[in-house]
């Protein structure tokens, strides 16, 4: 067990749909990374926040968008929901603003149908 | 831009010797790390060079040459529980982790 929850485990919904996937960071880490890893693909950085600020972004879409709250927690939006879309997403935590060594929440695997 | 390379997959039997190269084109390179992940699970820490060499943790060990832009993990006297998906990552100078793409080890009996 990392540390870091990821809520839910598990997302059935329709394409054109939003969904919030939530994160929570190990305590005391201030860094927050979302990746996205569809099938038998490598993980794909999305976006990083520090202690609250946009940090990095990766190959974001527009319609994703992210954000991190005063408890360090962090949720990620994806609106307009496609086929393609249905991967599983991954949000780690390090106590640094550039680390090499993340712990990687379970994830949340979404499925668009 | 950047890019990684590693191979797709390695199968060895119990109690072998697997290496897994990693070769990188990066801007700002900080440093090569390795994580291990399971089917389904997370991805996890593995080990981290910054500088050139060898660094061993019990039965892995990782390598690094900068002048090469090239790395290595070894997994030793693999046992069936390393079946599992292993990727190198590039840490750029924005601090970003650049994943390659993983490489599927099999275990076999």
């Amino acid at each position: 067990d990392s540390g870091v929850t990821q809520t839910p485990k598990h997302l059935i919904t329709a394409t054109g749909q939003r969904v919030t996937l939530r994160c929570s960071p190990r305590s005391g880490d201030l860094s927050v990374y979302w990746y996205q890893q569809s099938l038998d693909q490598g993980l794909q950085f999305l976006i990083q926040y520090y202690n609250g600020e946009e940090r990095a972004k990766g190959n974001i879409l527009e319609r994703f968008s992210a954000q991190q709250f005063p408890d360090l927690h962090s949720e990620l939006n994806l609106s307009s929901l496609e086929l393609g879309d249905s991967a599983l997403y991954f949000c780690a935590s390090s106590v640094e603003q550039e680390a090499y060594e993340q712990y990687f929440g379970p994830g949340t695997r979404l499925t668009v149908t | 831009g950047q890019s990684l390379e590693q191979p797709s997959e390695v199968t060895a039997v119990e109690g072998a010797i697997v290496q897994i190269n990693c070769t990188y084109q990066t801007s700002g390179f900080y440093g090569l790390s390795w994580y291990q992940q399971h089917d389904g699970g997370a991805p996890t820490f593995l080990s981290y060079n910054a500088l050139d060499g060898l660094e061993e943790t019990g039965r892995f060990s990782s390598f690094l040459s900068r002048s090469d832009s090239y790395g290595y993990l070894l997994l030793q006297e693999l046992q069936m529980k390393d079946s599992a998906s292993y990727f190198c990552a590039v840490t750029d100078s924005w601090g970003k982790l650049q994943f390659g793409a993983g490489t599927q080890v099999v275990v076999t009996p």
